[in-house]
């Protein structure tokens, strides 16, 4: 079936660096989304790609959809506290369900 | 507007019990789904209703797991007989069309077996 690769796995980074995650595929995904997860919450949106080599801002986060459809990252810019959370790339799956398909998430460890 | 709701939060049953899992869609959803999250690992997709009727039910693991909508409001989840490899954090998220991917999310359910 279908599967995506995130990386890195986990992060542990100082407050005010960038931090870029990446998200890739054997197969071809025509959406890409990233969500984050607070804990004890659940998935939240944070930016929604749909075209080949989109790349969209949404305040600190930055998220391209790969021109091969096969892969996508996401960035942020100057991190804070309260970034903290689990970071989810997903794609929409065959089958014209709307099924996710989600990648195995990025934890995400800001220090103060 | 109230989000998806589940209930339980959390719930920690023994190997062989039954646990009941609900999730209650924002209003006017047609689509509701339910994905399983095991520790460290990626969210999983189980399975997705139109109204009340099942239109994917590819990713239920075993006939241990059954899901019901009736009425195409709430969902319920059962699990019967638990085992301990059901352990996880159950999601629930509905949206208003299938092809809009602005799913929202539950909260989720932690189910601890042992």
């Amino acid at each position: 079936g279908q599967q995506l690769n995130q990386s890195p796995q986990s992060m542990f980074i100082q407050e005010g660096e960038d931090v870029s995650m990446n998200c890739t595929s054997s197969s071809i995904f025509n959406t890409w989304l990233w969500y984050k997860q607070d804990p004890g919450e659940g998935p939240v949106l944070l930016i929604a790609l749909y075209k080949a080599g989109e790349l969209t801002s949404n305040g600190r986060l930055t998220a391209q959809f790969g021109i091969t459809r096969k892969d996508s990252f996401l960035n942020i810019s100057a991190s804070i506290p309260s970034d903290v959370g689990i970071y989810f790339c997903a794609g929409i799956g065959s089958g014209n369900t709307g099924k996710l398909i989600f990648g195995q998430g990025t934890t995400l460890q800001v220090k103060p | 507007e109230a989000g998806v709701t589940q209930f339980p939060s959390h719930s920690v049953i023994e190997k062989g019990q039954t646990v009941t899992l609900r999730c209650d869609p924002i209003s006017g959803h047609d689509n509701l789904y339910w994905y399983r999250r095991v520790m460290g690992k990626e969210i999983k997709f189980l399975l997705h209703f139109v109204k009340e009727s099942k239109q994917d039910e590819s990713g239920m693991p075993n006939n241990r797991f059954l899901a019901e909508r009736t009425g195409g409001t709430y969902s319920t989840l059962k699990v019967q007989p638990a085992e301990l490899e059901d352990s996880g954090v159950y999601f629930c998220a509905s949206s208003q069309d299938w092809r809009d991917s602005f799913y929202t999310f539950g909260s989720g359910t932690r189910l601890t077996v042992v």
